[in-house]
């Protein structure tokens, strides 16, 4: 049982070039979240997908794309990197789309946008 | 004006101090309260939570909520160097349930 998984773990960008953060998670989890997680500002959500065939926007959507391939996985997409995406991103599910129950974390892909 | 106020730290203390963590809010909205543990280059793992005001005991782990000051707390007793993490307070806000996370308090256990 790997719980959450990430690929890739690190990534570096040139402004303008896109990549595909890919997210599985093995515990039957029907909701799955996109965060973002910058010095001084906590966790933000990007993307969440409550149940598969649905996502919705988060507090910090631009820039970004997302796709619930399946009950399974959630990619999320830059299609024009930029600086201020560097971050750390981290993919989580949870049992029920309920926002309070319990999320469970991926170990997050670190970007950098030169 | 952030929602959610979480002193970044560093928090340095030695082992076997009982330590104290918070975060205050904003809202009186928010309805359930949680800590999360981070350690360095993890993925934020659930540590407790809570609904209420008053307290919630987990072996060490005391998380307190207090509604009419709009102030939460996490404390440890007997601190160990496998303590020292980033602790991050999250909170729902029962408007439209979305979950609010403070910016995290980096722990520190001296040996």
């Amino acid at each position: 049982n790997a719980g959450v998984t990430q690929t890739p773990k690190f990534q570096v960008l040139k402004t303008g070039q896109s990549m595909t953060l890919q997210c599985a998670q093995d515990m039957n989890h029907n909701s799955m979240y996109w965060y973002r997680q910058d010095p001084g500002m906590g966790l933000r959500l990007i993307y969440y997908s409550a149940s598969e065939g649905t996502t919705d926007k988060g507090e910090v959507p631009n820039g970004y794309n997302v796709s619930r391939l399946n009950k399974r996985e959630f990619s999320l997409r830059l299609e024009s990197a930029a600086p201020s995406q560097t971050s750390v991103y981290f993919c989580a599910s949870s049992l029920g789309g309920d926002r309070s129950d319990e999320q469970f974390f991926g170990p997050g892909t670190r970007l950098t946008v030169l | 004006q952030k929602e959610v106020e979480q002193d970044p730290g560093p928090l340095s203390v030695p082992e076997g101090a009982i330590v104290s963590l918070n975060c205050t809010y904003s809202n009186s909205a928010f309805q359930y309260f949680m800590w999360y543990r981070q350690y360095s280059r993890k993925g934020p793992e659930l540590l407790m939570y809570t609904y209420s005001s008053g307290n919630k005991e987990d072996g060490r782990f005391t998380a307190q909520v207090d509604k009419s000051s709009k102030y939460i707390s996490l404390f440890i007793r007997d601190s160990q160097p496998s303590d020292s993490a980033t602790y991050l307070c999250a909170m729902i806000r029962s408007s439209n349930y979305q979950l609010i996370w403070g910016a995290g308090t980096k722990l520190i256990i001296k040996p």
